[in-house]
């Protein structure tokens, strides 16, 4: 069954290091999302992806974080330098373009920052 | 960032009880899903919604659209101890289909 691959599973890093986590969507999904959940709380969008483009990073701390998805396929989105308020996890998801869309998950990233 | 409403926030259930769940906007979505997930792991999706007024199943799990479209409902019939986890709704909308999570019913199940 085709799946959204995302690694590393788990990163222990120290404040002010940087960071970076890798996602593979499923084979022809469009739409790549990359989510932050805090622990307690639902998933938050920090950038969206329509192919390789930027349609959504209203969310996206601009000073530390980037993303990209270059060829519009697998994405990275880094973190430089990590705060420990950074501590989530950081979920990708993707879509099909258009349509009746239905978002499916990775496992994500455990980050913890210390 | 915006999320939407859920309640209950959390719920203990006995095993064998049926539970309602329910996630609310202030803004209209086209797409309604939900999803579970387990801890330290990903959003699996449950169901997906696609039109004002739909009732859709699966399994144990029915879900609703609300005719206001801001709203959706989420049934499990006769739980069972792997329905423990917590339930997100999430509202899709606009051009690039940009995707809104609720706040998360956590439900726990007592055998």
């Amino acid at each position: 069954e085709a799946e959204v691959a995302q690694s590393p599973r788990y990163k222990i890093t120290e404040k002010s290091q940087a960071v970076a986590f890798w996602c593979d969507p499923i084979s022809g999904h469009a739409t790549l999302y990359w989510y932050r959940q805090i622990l307690g709380q639902g998933p938050e969008l920090l950038v969206q992806f329509q192919d390789e483009s930027v349609v959504d990073d209203s969310q996206l701390p601009k000073d530390r974080f980037s993303a990209e998805r270059l060829k519009g396929v697998d994405s990275t989105l880094k973190i430089q330098p990590a705060e420990l308020g950074d501590s989530a996890m950081y979920l990708c998801a993707s879509s099909l373009e258009g349509g009746h869309t239905e978002a499916f998950f990775g496992q994500g990233t455990r980050l913890t920052v210390v | 960032g915006q999320q939407l409403n859920q309640s209950p926030q959390s719920m203990f259930i006995q095993e064998g009880e049926d539970v309602s769940m329910n996630c609310t906007s202030s803004s209209i979505f086209n797409t309604w899903l939900w999803y579970k997930q387990d801890p330290g792991e990903g959003p699996v999706l449950l169901i997906a919604l696609y039109k004002a007024g739909e009732l859709t199943s699966n399994g144990r799990l029915t879900a609703q659209f609300g005719i206001t479209r801001k709203d959706s409902f989420l049934n499990i019939s006769a739980s069972i101890p792997s329905d423990v986890g917590i339930y997100f709704c999430a509202g899709i909308s606009g051009g690039y289909q940009k995707v809104t999570f609720g706040t998360g019913t956590k439900l726990q199940v007592i055998p």
